[in-house]
């Protein structure tokens, strides 16, 4: 599977945007990519994933670029619950059971 | 329906102990999942069932076993625990076919090796 880059940590102010971005520039034409985030010692939660077009649903939206060799999660209006660590992942469309590997992920802090 | 469920929620070990952590899920989910997190690391891939019947060994595997009971429950071993084992442990389901591979977590086990 291929691998992805995330910056470390990032602020939002409460009621704005949240825009997370991933590079993931090996990622093969078969890889989707998922995005999960854990709140403070709590298990991952899934947020959302796509292949090659941008996909939105109640909790975010995920734009893919025309190559495939980035992404960017939106959170359209954080909230002081949206402070968490989001995992990027890149993974095969395959049927071996669907196993994620995670990366370090990017730790959203969301402020008053 | 409860999801996925582990117990226990906390436990302490000795070195060389032995124990078992339990994961069961109630949404018929066919693949189960294995994981541990350290501090300040992201979650690695210990073990996996893709199905029942099947196990298979993800990016950790050294010091533990697996037992998938049936389609409900996956079990992991510790046969003699190590300081280096202290961790939180997550298990996670997923239907585990193309059409879904979006994986729900349990709660997570907190695990101290002294």
């Amino acid at each position: 599977d291929a691998k992805t880059t995330q910056p470390p940590s990032m602020d939002c102010a409460e009621g704005r945007a949240a825009n997370l971005p991933c590079n993931h520039s090996t990622i093969s034409g078969n890889e989707y990519v998922y995005w999960y985030r854990q709140i403070h010692s709590q298990g991952p939660q899934y947020i959302i994933h796509g292949l090659k077009n941008n996909e939105t649903n109640e909790m975010a939206s995920l734009i893919i670029t025309e190559d495939r060799k980035s992404s960017t999660l939106i959170l359209p209006h954080a909230t002081l619950r949206d402070t968490a660590v989001y995992y990027c992942i890149v993974r095969v469309d395959d049927n071996q059971g669907g196993k994620l590997i995670f990366g370090q992920g990017t730790e959203l802090s969301v402020k008053p | 329906n409860a999801g996925v469920t582990q117990t226990p929620k906390f436990q302490v070990l000795k070195t060389g102990q032995s124990m078992t952590l339990q994961c069961a899920q109630d949404m018929n989910h066919n693949s189960m999942y294995w994981y541990r997190q350290d501090p300040g690391m992201g979650l690695r891939l210990i073990y996996y069932s893709a199905s029942e019947g099947t196990t298979d060994k993800g990016e950790v595997p050294n010091g533990y076993n697996v037992s998938r009971l049936n389609k409900r429950e996956f079990s992991l071993r510790l046969e003699s625990a190590a300081p280096s084992q202290t961790s939180v442990y997550f298990c996670a389901s997923s239907l585990g076919d193309r059409s879904s591979y979006e994986q729900y977590f349990g709660p997570g086990t907190r695990l101290t090796v002294t």
